[in-house]
């Protein structure tokens, strides 16, 4: 089946810096990837919906300038935090989907000091 | 409006014990209904998927059951181990490329030696 690779699994950076989160397909090739949030205790809430070579659709809420999402290839999908700020601290997940099964990253701790 | 209810919220057992538990949805129109595990600091592993027919589904000491009519999953776990201490997502919908999946808030059960 397919394999989420997420890297970094955690990060610290400093207020106001920014960080990038990679989500890679290794076994096929996913024109839809998902990103996720998720707070101490919650589900996942949808993020974004990233698309192959077009713009992300950012869920009501979600600031598309301060989450920057690329998917430049049909195995890569990038999460840039921007510029940020202890309350973007949290657990971001990707995912992708065959017809029939939803594949889940690894995860990433983000901790803004 | 689409809506995933797991309960409980919360579950403590002690090892070697059975535990049920339970997830309500309203989620239409319906395609399957899977559960996952989530690990602390971990992205959701796939446990079991269900169809609109099927009504049972074993995954080693995983068994999951499915009422359509009534809406309602069960996760039953047996013989409980340490390593069963997680958080049990319930996630319902439409599964394609591009279409939303429902969360639930999950289970977190916690087993004591």
């Amino acid at each position: 089946g397919a394999v989420v690779s997420q890297h970094p699994s955690r990060v610290i950076c400093k207020s106001g810096t920014s960080v990038k989160i990679e989500c890679r397909s290794l076994d096929f090739q996913a024109t839809t990837m998902f990103w996720y949030r998720q707070f101490p205790k919650q589900s996942l809430m949808l993020m974004a919906t990233s698309n192959e070579g077009s713009k992300a659709t950012y869920e009501q809420g979600v600031e598309k300038d301060k989450f920057l999402i690329n998917h430049a290839s049909l195995t890569l999908s990038t999460l840039t935090v921007t510029s940020a700020h202890p309350e973007d601290s949290s657990f971001y997940i990707c995912s992708l989907r065959s017809n029939t099964e939803a594949f889940f990253g690894q995860g990433t701790r983000l901790t803004v000091v | 409006k689409n809506q995933v209810e797991q309960s409980p919220q919360s579950l403590i057992i002690l090892e070697g014990k059975n535990c049920t538990l339970q997830c309500n949805y309203t989620v239409s129109p319906f395609s399957n209904l899977r559960w996952y595990k989530q690990d602390t600091g971990r992205g959701p592993v796939s446990l079991t998927i269900m169809t609109f027919s099927e009504n049972t589904k074993s995954n080693g000491r995983y068994t999951a059951t499915l009422d359509a009519d009534t809406k309602q999953s069960s996760l039953h776990i047996t013989a409980s181990q340490l390593s069963d201490s997680a958080s049990y997502i319930c996630v319902v919908g439409p599964y394609s490329s591009a279409s939303k999946i429902i969360f639930g808030s999950g289970t977190r059960l916690s087993i004591r030696p």
